[in-house]
């Protein structure tokens, strides 16, 4: 099985702010990662897949980079809208889906 | 509108049976895999099952295999999930979910339904 860890698990930041969220996998999974943002009571959402590429209609703010064992979504200036819980998954194993980054208002 | 509607949801109790049903618009529903995720009521979300374009590969994980059933109705542009010899680990919302399979290794989640709430208790 392929473990997939997030850090960090929860963060408050300020509206404006840069916000890095890290996900690692136990085991190379090449670009093979994708990200979605959750909302309370929401359905998730893809908001980048293939590591990197942005998902039709997400903004610019965010954006995906890593590769192998490494990735992170950036948030390049923190909007409102963007308080949420965040998932990276992959699909080489099982779990497929990361525990999880909750981000909330400083 | 591109959307996903699943239903069925509801109270069983341990042992009991449940069918979710989703019904998809919007996208040519035939041409897609499908999929059924699930969160449990505050924790993560877990894969349970995947369903090929003409239902001739499916994958369940291993905490469903033998006691769920994913199938699809191309006509009617429906996906199922036949729930028995339910648990109370089993609570969860579940959700219908549009599939992107690129490779064998490869595949993620496009589009999410709003899910549907199967709780397991006496």
């Amino acid at each position: 099985d392929i473990q997939m860890t997030q850090s960090p698990s929860s963060l408050s930041a300020s509206v404006g702010d840069r916000v890095t969220i890290t996900c690692r996998a136990s085991q190379s999974i090449s670009s093979y990662l994708n990200w979605y943002q959750q909302k309370p009571g929401k359905a998730p959402k893809l908001l980048i897949y293939a590591a990197s590429t942005l998902q039709s209609g997400v903004p610019s703010r965010f954006s995906g980079s890593g590769s192998g064992t490494d990735f992170t979504l950036t948030i390049s200036s923190l909007q409102p809208e963007d308080f949420a819980t965040y998932y990276c998954q992959q699909s080489y194993g099982h779990p497929l889906f990361g525990p999880g980054t909750k981000v909330d208002i400083k | 509108e591109v959307q996903l509607v699943e239903s069925g949801g509801g109270l069983v109790q341990p042992g009991g049976s449940l069918r979710l049903s989703c019904v998809a618009s919007g996208f040519t529903f035939s041409t897609y895999w499908m999929s059924w995720v699930r969160q449990a009521p505050g924790k993560g979300l877990d894969w349970v099952a995947n369903i090929k374009q003409d239902g001739s590969e499916i994958y369940y994980a291993d905490s469903v295999e033998g006691r769920f059933t994913i199938s699809r109705d191309n006509a009617k542009n429906s996906l199922s999930l036949q729930m028995s010899s339910l648990r109370a680990e089993d609570t969860a919302v579940y959700y219908c979910a549009k599939l992107v399979v690129v490779t064998a290794t490869y595949w993620y989640f496009d589009l999410w339904g709003r899910g549907t709430l199967v709780t397991v208790s006496s």
